[in-house]
């Protein structure tokens, strides 16, 4: 089965913090993302990334950075916590072999409290 | 737009069907997926349809799926109370990124 493990299922941090939120797949899977889920909002892309070292921005990439240093590792980074990003936070990744679904596969997911 | 369109909230009866919603927007999208997300879990995926289907059935699920108004639907039967949960559909973007991209989800209430 594949595993998507997230580092905290709740966090709670202060204003102007820096703040890592940690992704470990074990599927050996090229795409990784990052997302964010508020009420009637749904889920919302921050950042994702198709290979080591690459990256790019999802639809709101404001005040985050990401890092892949490793294929497996994801980290998804609030350089200054403010409260507007009190939200949980959802990592997937999913492979890139043609013909498959390309269904992707979500952690339990993190929630942060900014206070 | 990118919107993926479903209704907020259903409630129905335990034993009887229930029929989640959706329209999406991009006719190339070539899956379309169904997620489900249990309270205080990440997103689980139920079941996707590939685009050159109509129907798929699984078990107590069927997904519908109508290319030609963008609409997919889910029909869960003999709805029960663990089917309690929010679910979201979503579509493929099959340019480089494969992102998904996701409705706002709706909230399924099985009553006793």
């Amino acid at each position: 089965d594949v595993k998507v493990t997230q580092s905290s299922r709740y966090l709670v941090k202060r204003t102007g913090e820096k703040v890592f939120l940690e992704c470990v797949q074990d599927m050996d899977h090229e795409n990784m993302f990052w997302y964010r889920q508020d009420p009637g909002l749904g889920l919302r892309l921050i950042y994702f990334s198709y290979d080591v070292k690459m990256k790019e921005k999802g639809d709101i990439p404001e005040g985050y950075s990401v890092s892949r240093e490793k294929k497996e590792r994801f980290s998804l980074i609030l350089e200054s916590a403010s409260t507007n990003q009190t939200s949980m936070y959802l990592c997937a990744s999913s492979p890139t072999k043609k013909g498959q679904p390309y269904e992707q596969y979500f952690g339990p997911g993190t929630r942060l409290t900014v206070t | 737009g990118e919107d993926v369109e479903q209704s907020l909230f259903l409630s129905v009866r335990e034993g009887d069907s229930s029929v989640i919603n959706c329209t999406y927007t991009d006719s190339s999208s070539t899956y379309l997926y169904w997620y489900k997300q249990e309270p205080g879990a990440g997103l689980q995926l139920l079941t996707y349809i590939f685009s050159n289907m109509d129907m798929k059935q699984d078990q107590r699920l069927t997904v519908l799926l109508n290319k030609k108004d963008k609409h997919l639907s889910l029909r869960i039967a003999d709805t029960q109370t663990g089917d309690s949960a929010i679910y979201f559909c979503a579509e493929i973007r099959m340019d480089s990124s494969y992102k998904l991209i996701f409705g706002s989800g709706t909230r399924l209430l099985v009553r006793p």
